[in-house]
């Protein structure tokens, strides 16, 4: 089975730009998180949707962020305009609800490693 | 404010040691607590978990104890292998994730 999968792996992009990354969850899975991972604060919690509705958005830094979910198999992440400071790995988790009740397990991609100049 | 805390940016530990990595979380309604292990260019995977009904969960080399009352977990990798060098991620939540900031285990051959 196909993980977590997400896109692009690297992005190197000037201040101002508009950036959006992109995460296909795992097939059957209906809660999907975006974390942003960085050194002083490790893994940050963005935004989670549960059956495609955002549920918690209160960690998404500013109105410069916002994320979509429009249907069970895909989300998007996006940043407009970019600043220096959103540089990071951006990662996209999923989970199923049974998984949860069991172990909070979390099903993480690979990551977007963004880059703004 | 971070939920949950790791004190300990880095471990270094001879293979065949115990290595014990520590957590600390700050809100008592939390039911799951999990470590993930994370190697480069690679996202966090899942190593081993608890609820909160449980003190103690073992699976292999692994094990992770939680302690309540003092809001604490850790994790026992015995025997350390070369291998296990990773960062190391505590989490916990309910419906959600909280993580903390992750601990650099190297153990040394």
């Amino acid at each position: 089975d196909a993980g977590v999968i997400q896109s692009p792996r690297h992005e190197v992009t000037e201040m101002g730009q508009e950036v959006t990354l992109r995460c296909k969850p795992i097939s059957g899975h209906n809660s999907l998180f975006w974390y942003r991972q960085t050194m002083m604060r490790g893994l940050e919690l963005l935004i989670y949707f549960n059956n495609n509705v955002p549920i918690d958005d209160s960690g998404m830094p500013e109105d410069r962020f916002s994320a979509k979910m429009p249907n069970a198999s895909f989300s998007t992440l996006k940043i407009q305009p970019s600043e220096p400071r959103d540089s990071a790995v951006y990662f996209c988790a999923s989970s199923y609800d049974g998984t949860v009740a069991n172990t909070g397990e979390l099903f993480f991609g690979e990551g977007s490693r963004l880059t703004v100049l | 404010d971070q939920q949950v805390k790791q004190n300990s940016p880095s471990l270094s530990v001879q293979e065949g040691r115990i290595s014990i990595l520590n957590c600390d979380y700050t809100n008592s309604m939390f039911d799951y607590f999990l470590w993930y292990k994370k190697y480069p260019a690679e996202g966090p995977t899942f190593l081993i978990s608890i609820s909160s009904i449980k003190d103690k969960n073992e699976d292999g080399r692994f094990t992770v104890f939680l302690n309540k009352s003092a809001k604490h977990l850790s994790l026992h990798i015995v025997p350390s292998q070369p291998g296990d060098s990773a960062v190391y991620f505590c989490a916990a939540g309910a419906n959600n994730l909280f993580f903390g900031t992750g601990t650099r285990l190297t153990v040394i051959p």
